[in-house]
């Protein structure tokens, strides 16, 4: 079954840790990652898609095919990082499926 | 660019009741799909359409419904409203029907 998995429900880092969100998936194609973040009382937004390899707001996220994942990471936590974010994937039929969030508070 | 714009924001309906919910997506983009997010999970996939077509259905009874009009608004109808189907309910758009979606605020429905 295709699945998205968020081990973690909350993360709690101090300010200027690195943080690292962890996102796995069980599939045996190419799936299109994205990570989407929620900030308070705000919309689900894009973050960062895998296939533009950009880095946004000083996050990254590297796929590891090997180990189907697709970890979110900044090296420097920023009070404005606490945020709800979702890793989604589309297994190859135009819908996003989401895993269950992990919710990080930034500690300043 | 007012994004996508979805209405009501808030509503309350008892069981049994039918409920519609309206999407307006981002100019252009002619694609809508919508997603039902329930208390302490993501958002899961329920209906996407592409030219006033439907081209993808999520798990959910045939309660659940939609359509898209000609200036790509769409529309979710429930009907048989159950407790269960409280729940928040996005609507995303994208431009040509790919995965990379532009979500609204989102209606919160709550069946009493």
């Amino acid at each position: 079954a295709q699945r998205v998995t968020q081990p973690e429900k909350l993360l709690s880092v101090f300010k200027g840790a690195p943080v690292e969100l962890k996102c796995n998936y069980s599939y045996s194609g190419s799936p299109e990652l994205f990570w989407y973040v929620q900030y308070s009382r705000q919309r689900l937004q894009l973050l960062l898609r895998h296939i533009s390899r950009e880095s946004i707001k000083g996050f990254t996220a590297d796929l590891n095919k090997g180990e189907t994942s697709f970890h979110l990471k900044k090296p420097f936590a920023q009070e404005e990082d606490s945020a709800m974010y979702y890793c989604a994937l589309d297994f190859g039929n135009e819908k996003l499926t989401f895993g269950t969030g992990t919710r990080l508070t930034i500690i300043p | 660019d007012a994004g996508v714009t979805q209405s009501p924001t808030h509503l309350i309906k008892t069981r049994g009741q039918h409920v519609t919910l309206r999407c307006s997506p981002i100019s252009g983009h002619k694609s809508v799909s919508w997603y039902q997010q329930v208390l302490g999970q993501g958002p899961q996939f329920i209906f996407q359409y592409y030219e006033k077509e439907e081209r993808g259905r999520g798990n959910f009874p045939d309660r659940f419904s939609a359509r898209q009009f000609p200036n790509y608004s769409s529309e979710l109808n429930v009907n048989a409203l159950l407790l269960g189907d409280s729940a928040l309910y996005l609507c995303a758009s994208s431009p040509y029907g790919g995965s990379e979606a532009f979500f609204g605020q989102g209606t919160r429905l709550t069946v009493v």
